[in-house]
């Protein structure tokens, strides 16, 4: 595709439900990349792909947080029993490698927990 | 653990002042630094990388970045901000071939 796109942009929750966010990376792009942006924190790493394989997955807050990506392509980043802290922008990018390479970002979905 | 610093939470500049937003990471080997910058309401984007070579690098907009190995360093610069420049700016390190870290984000405010 032509740039990362990511769904919902916007995704309004109930404590205690699961909500799944989409990423669809550009074309050809081995590396995937999770983020959170929270206001004042930054951006706070979840988790990285390296095709279909989670080399590091040591920014997923706790065990609700999980992530996939199947065929080397589309990547879904699910949140079990959401809580109130669990809102903010989810971002993800992706990159042709990991390394030396620009990586892109979509939009992003800001997910809101009431 | 692997981190990157950003010295300036907010900064405010009238236009026309020079600006310098600091940027610090922890590793010690072969590292890719970039900075990223994120306009109100739009997505982030690459503003200038820097891999190997000439340690002083130029990116879009009259932006440049210096890397000092000694330092740990890898600071943004522009001579002169414009109200266009109000943005968030974000320090990125990549340790070898590993994951993306990325800064807390400096808000830079550009008054006209």
């Amino acid at each position: 595709g032509a740039g990362v796109s990511q769904s919902p942009s916007n995704k309004v929750t109930e404590k205690g439900k699961d909500v799944e966010l989409r990423c669809d990376p550009i074309s050809g792009h081995t590396a995937l990349y999770w983020y959170r942006q929270s206001l004042g924190q930054g951006l706070e790493f979840l988790i990285y792909f390296q095709g279909n394989s989670a080399p590091d997955k040591s920014g997923l807050p706790s065990d609700r947080f999980s992530a996939e990506r199947t065929g080397g392509s589309v990547s879904t980043l699910t949140i079990q029993r959401t809580q109130q802290e669990d809102s903010a922008v989810y971002l993800c990018a992706s990159s042709a490698q990991t390394g030396n390479t620009e990586a892109f970002f979509g939009q992003g979905t800001r997910l809101t927990v009431v | 653990a692997q981190s990157v610093s950003q010295h300036n939470h907010h900064v405010i500049l009238s236009e026309a002042a020079s600006l310098e937003l600091g940027c610090n990471y922890s590793y010690g080997g072969t590292v890719n630094l970039f900075w990223y910058v994120q306009y109100p309401g739009q997505h982030l984007q690459l503003l200038l990388k820097y891999f190997s070579g000439d340690p002083l690098v130029k990116g879009i907009k009259g932006f440049e970045a210096e890397f000092i190995k000694s330092k740990f360093s890898f600071n943004l610069r522009k001579p002169s901000v414009q109200w266009s420049d109000t943005a968030e700016y974000f320090c990125a390190v990549t340790p070898g071939r590993g994951k993306l870290i990325f800064g807390q984000g400096t808000e830079l405010s550009v008054k006209p």
